[in-house]
């Protein structure tokens, strides 16, 4: 069972937009930046948001993140068939000696 | 340009010991601030951290798989070593190395990923 709390799917239509949550603590989430990755099928894991809501170059707009306390939130919008993909949050935590912590995925089906 | 690629066997029984090179290029790990961490995915889940190594040579790893683990580093080579010791069929997964940012908590760059199988 992952630290991180994520819903197993989330889905929407072409166009539409979408967010994924993540909860955590205070000793993870509340007290140190979140990040996003995206896997597409077959691929390794990519960055999609870090230090909570900056995107890295190359990254379109139509990705954004959020933190409130010990949630946070990726949104996307206009969303399209290449979308599909596995989300995961991704942060420290200071309870644990190994530092990281993930979510345990998000599915997201592009109807 | 920053890259990392996996090395190791694809097979591993049970009980033995697996060992994984991550050669990385485009950056040191001499450098302030950087770290590299081994992470897995088991088929079909999720990602899991297991150890990373920082430039000062500081070491963390997974509470459940600290007692298996020992991770190394060799930066005149480019090179960051795992060893986890017996190994289990669970133990079946990708295996990512990655370049760390520990102040911000992120990881920007994965290798391509390496599937180890523990069968008989």
């Amino acid at each position: 069972q992952s630290v991180l709390t994520q819903p197993p799917s989330v889905s929407a239509a072409p166009g539409q937009k979408v967010t994924i949550s993540c909860s955590g603590s205070s000793s993870n989430i509340g007290n140190n930046y979140v990040s996003w990755y995206q896997q597409l099928p077959g691929t390794a894991p990519k960055l999609l948001i870090y230090e909570n809501n900056k995107r890295p170059s190359g990254i379109p707009d139509r990705f954004s993140g959020s933190k409130s306390g010990t949630s946070a939130t990726l949104g996307i919008t206009g969303l399209q068939t290449g979308d599909e993909a596995d989300y995961y949050c991704g942060t420290w935590d200071s309870s644990l000696s190994a530092g990281g912590v993930f979510g345990g995925g998000t599915k997201l089906t592009v109807l | 340009q920053i890259t990392l690629k996996e090395s190791g066997p694809t097979l591993v029984k049970p009980t033995q010991t697996l060992t994984l090179t991550c050669t990385f290029s485009g950056f040191s790990l001499s450098t302030s601030g950087v770290g590299v961490g081994w992470i897995r995915q088991p088929p079909g889940k999720a990602l899991e951290w297991l150890a990373l190594i920082y430039w000062d040579d500081d070491k963390r790893y997974s509470p459940s798989l600290k007692s298996r683990l020992t991770i190394t580093k060799d930066t005149s080579k480019n090179q960051v070593v795992l060893t986890m010791t017996n190994m289990d069929p669970v133990d079946t997964a990708t295996y990512y190395c990655a370049h760390i940012l520990p102040k911000l908590g992120t990881v920007d760059y994965w290798g391509q990923g390496t599937l180890v199988t523990v069968s008989s």
